[in-house]
């Protein structure tokens, strides 16, 4: 079945600072991968998915992932954090849309930022 | 993106009283909506799935006759709490799918809590 490992679940950098929020997946074949960005007692709001291509996506606000086939990640990745970054990340990962597909989510990982 | 509605976004119910949660795609028909629970600090644990006109598809663990789910419309499902107790207090979200090459859109949820 298919997985998603978010190993951090809090991260403290500063501002400033770059980040990256680490993710691993378990999947056969090549999954729809997505990172969602979650800020206290709100939905969620999609930073960047990958479908297919080239393998480094860009977010918004920023926001870039890498997807690598060899390691099953798909990392999340800022070059200078913002104040307004501290939230909830959680990585996602979809089987496909051939059918009734559904999303799996990660555990998450809490960002917060040091002044 | 495409547009989801859920409403009410948040809702305070007595114990025993059954709670109705609407979850609407407003610029797309989706063939398929997914129901999420989401426990304070975790993440969102799919709760069903859902499709137009057919019954609902229960995960492992949820109880299908406690958590009604109707998908009467292509843009419309409902999750009906029945019943509810403390312990069904959660944020509940919701997410439409509308088929093909393209992913699911997320309601902005809704903050359940049970008296």
């Amino acid at each position: 079945a298919q997985s998603v490992t978010q190993p951090d679940i809090h991260i403290t950098v500063s501002e400033g600072a770059s980040l990256e929020l680490r993710c691993n997946y378990s999947y056969g074949a090549t999954p729809y991968l997505f990172w969602y960005v979650q800020s206290p007692g709100q939905g969620l709001q999609l930073l960047l998915k990958y479908f297919s291509g080239d393998t480094l996506v860009q977010g918004i606000k920023g926001f870039e992932a890498e997807f690598k086939r060899s390691q099953s990640s798909f990392n999340l990745r800022k070059p200078s954090v913002h104040w307004s970054d501290a939230a909830e990340y959680f990585c996602a990962v979809d089987s496909g849309y051939s059918s009734a597909s559904k999303i799996i989510f990660g555990s998450g990982t809490r960002l917060s930022i040091r002044p | 993106g495409a547009v989801v509605s859920q409403h009410p976004s948040w809702v305070i119910c007595k114990s025993g009283t059954s709670v109705k949660i609407e979850c609407r795609s407003l610029d797309f028909q989706a063939t398929t909506m997914f129901w999420y629970r989401q426990f304070p600090k975790q993440s969102l644990m799919l709760m069903a799935t859902s499709n137009e006109g057919s019954k609902a598809t229960y995960e492992q663990g949820v109880e299908k006759d406690k958590f009604l789910i109707n998908h009467a419309s292509l843009t419309l499902s409902t999750l009906t709490v029945t019943s509810a107790h403390p312990e069904d207090s959660s944020f509940y979200i919701c997410s439409a799918w509308g088929g093909g090459g393209t992913e699911a859109f997320f309601g902005q949820g809704t903050r359940l809590t049970v008296v």
